[in-house]
């Protein structure tokens, strides 16, 4: 089955500043990797997704995603943070062959000091 | 746009009772997922729905069942709601099965169970 590891439960980033959050899965296979945000009060929504192809994945509000297969991760990153970025940050992933369900990390509650 | 919507943003019931969430969405999509949300634990899923009256367990069911009448509603019910059942529920929809899909996700019921 497969899992998925979010290192940091909180990362505060001034803002302006850039911002990298992890994530590692593991699964035998090609990943299926999404990263969805949850502001405050709302559902989750999506930032991007990597099947294939290109490793360097670009997203809405700025964000981009790295697939590194050798070191099994996806990381998140935005160059310069906004006051508005301020979130919970979850890391999922996809398989074929199980429920299709996503399974999730345990999410990063992202923190923007002034 | 997507819309998922869900019957209540706050529940609050007593051991026992019979508790329903409603979700219903608005994209004629196949598959509807319900979640459950816990501080440090992340989304974990309980059942999801590919076609009307068809459903698959997740990874936490015990206590819950689902129904599907009809294509856009999918409903997931505590037979005996209990205090361990507190929580945030989010309703999801993906367009067609497999991991590939983006889900789409509803702002989510927190109940509270007293």
């Amino acid at each position: 089955a497969q899992s998925v590891t979010q290192p940091d439960i909180h990362i505060t980033v001034s803002e302006g500043a850039s911002l990298e959050l992890r994530c590692n899965y593991s699964y035998g296979a090609t990943p299926y990797l999404f990263w969805y945000v949850q502001s405050p009060g709302q559902g989750l929504q999506l930032l991007l997704k990597y099947f294939s192809g290109d490793t360097l994945v670009q997203g809405i509000k700025g964000f981009e995603a790295e697939f590194k297969r050798s070191q099994s991760s996806f990381n998140l990153r935005k160059p310069s943070v906004h006051w508005s970025d301020a979130a919970e940050y979850f890391c999922a992933v996809g398989a074929w062959g199980g429920a299709d369900g996503l399974t999730f990390g345990k999410g990063t509650h992202l923190i923007i000091q002034p | 746009d997507v819309k998922v919507t869900q019957s209540s943003r706050y529940l609050v019931k007593r051991t026992g009772e019979k508790v329903f969430l409603e979700c219903v969405q608005d994209m004629d999509h196949e598959n509807m997922f319900w979640y459950r949300q816990d501080p440090g634990l992340g989304l974990r899923l309980i059942y999801f729905s590919y076609d009307v009256k068809m459903k698959e367990k997740g990874d936490i069911p015990e206590g819950y069942s689902v129904s599907r009448e009809k294509k856009e509603r999918f409903s997931l019910i505590l037979e005996s709601a209990s205090t361990n059942q507190t929580s945030m529920y989010l309703c999801a929809s993906s367009s067609k099965r497999g991991p590939t899909d983006t889900q789409y996700f509803g702002p989510g019921t927190r109940l509270t169970v007293l």
